[in-house]
């Protein structure tokens, strides 16, 4: 168990529809990080968050959007759903600002089918 | 940008033989990660590395990170089945940047 939990664990919704995936780092962390991970593929960073703002951006849709609120937990939107965000979301988090110099600590995953 | 390349993708191995997976990167890493994922569940950090050249070892893994700091394996001795899993290499897309870039992994299966 890493400390970072994830809801929910699994999501089944249509397309053009509108998700929320949340996740509450582990005790202390600062930083959240969001990844996609589809099938047989890599991770694909999204986004990082830090202290509540917005640090790093990866390869994120304008459909996507992330927060972090001031207890830290962190949710990640979804809109106009479409066949191939169908994946694993994983979060992830660090204890400062991470990447070069922090080990991530991965939750469990949130699945997400778009049917 | 900057890449980091794994090979193999696959590997499928008998139980007690030796594992390799390669790491490469487009440019220099100011530091290495590896993660392992088991099958379902999520990954896992294994070791960082830091310094050019440096070797690290944990039981039956053994880590390296090249001269010059562009590529990295991981070496497993004598598989178990427990070993089985996708390993990931990621580095920092520029020194002392939050954003890790992470290989597409090496996925290790093992046959009893």
């Amino acid at each position: 168990d890493s400390g970072v939990t994830q809801t929910p664990k699994h999501l089944i919704t249509a397309t053009g529809q509108r998700v929320t995936l949340r996740c509450s780092p582990r005790s202390g962390d600062l930083s959240v990080y969001w990844y996609q991970q589809s099938l047989d593929q890599g991770l694909q960073f999204l986004i990082q968050y830090y202290n509540g703002e917005e640090r790093a951006k990866g390869n994120i849709l304008e459909r996507f959007s992330a927060q972090q609120f001031p207890d830290l937990h962190s949710e990640l939107n979804l809109s106009s759903l479409e066949l191939g965000d169908s994946a694993l979301y994983f979060c992830a988090s660090s204890p400062g600002l991470g990447g070069s110099y922090n080990e991530q600590f991965f939750g469990p995953g949130t699945r997400l089918t778009v049917l | 940008g900057q890449q980091v390349m794994q090979i193999p993708q696959y590997q499928h191995v008998q139980e007690g033989e030796d594992f390799t997976t390669y790491c490469n990167s487009s440019t220099t890493l100011s530091n290495i990660q590896w993660y392992k994922q088991r099958p379902g569940g999520h990954p896992v950090f294994l070791i960082q590395l830091v310094k050019s050249g440096e070797v690290k070892k944990q039981k039956r893994l053994t880590f390296q990170f090249g001269e010059a700091k562009k590529n990295s394996s991981l070496h497993i001795t004598a598989t178990q089945t427990t070993d089985v899993g996708t390993y990931f290499c990621a580095g920092p897309r520029i020194q002392g940047a939050q954003k890790l870039v992470f290989g597409q992994g090496t996925r290790l299966t093992i046959n009893p």
